[in-house]
């Protein structure tokens, strides 16, 4: 079974700087998907990023970019320039029969 | 990107009865899914279809039972609803990429 593990329950960082948001996981499949999603306070799961396993390029999505290190079994999330709207959970997931996510980050944005 | 739809959004109920919360797509995905998320905000896989007239138990445990007769179809039904069971639940349709329609919050008393 695969288990994720986000070990930040909460972070914070100032309007316009850059956070990272950590994640790792456990599989012994070697060809899998990861991904980050969000979940605002309105509480649609809104998708975030996603990377393959067989690409060692890292995923970027604008400002959100990811650092996969398959070896080590990690999946940071890195958020640059960070704005108000991007307070929200951070979910972590791995995709195997469904998803199986992490418990969350909740991201709070310092104005 | 997918259109993904539930109803309903918030739903209070009375110990017993039954419910189903219901779930559609308009972009044919085969795979849907449903998941539980639990006041901690954790969440478990319920259920999951990869097409129609198939449908499995997910990695959490759970009392009630999920149908697909259509594609774009996967509803959830809850057939004596306790309160053990109040929570929000989120369906969810893709192939790789899962996207999620915005949930129903249920209260059962």
């Amino acid at each position: 079974a695969q288990t994720v593990t986000q070990s930040q329950p909460e972070m914070s960082v100032q309007e316009a700087e850059t956070v990272t948001l950590s994640c790792t996981y456990d599989t012994s499949e070697s060809d899998y998907y990861l991904f980050w999603y969000k979940q605002p306070p309105s509480r649609q799961m809104i998708l975030v990023i996603r990377q393959e396993a067989y690409k060692q390029q890292n995923a970027t999505e604008n400002r959100f970019s990811v650092n996969f290190q398959k070896a080590a079994k990690s999946f940071s999330l890195k958020i640059s320039d960070s704005q108000l709207g991007d307070a929200a959970m951070y979910f972590c997931a791995f995709l195997a029969d469904g998803l199986t996510f992490g418990k969350g980050t909740h991201l709070i944005i310092q104005p | 990107e997918a259109d993904i739809y539930q109803t309903p959004r918030y739903l209070v109920i009375g110990t017993g009865k039954k419910i189903t919360l219901e779930c559609s797509q308009t972009m044919g995905h085969d795979k849907m899914y449903w998941y539980q998320q639990d006041p901690g905000m954790e969440l478990h896989l319920i259920h999951y279809s990869y097409g129609v007239n198939s449908t499995e138990k997910g990695d959490l445990s759970s009392e009630s039972t999920v149908s697909r007769i259509r594609t774009e179809h996967f509803p959830l039904t809850l057939e004596s609803a306790r309160p053990s069971h109040t929570s929000q639940y989120l369906c969810a349709s893709g192939e790789e990429t899962q996207y999620f329609g915005p949930g129903t919050r249920l209260l059962v008393l």
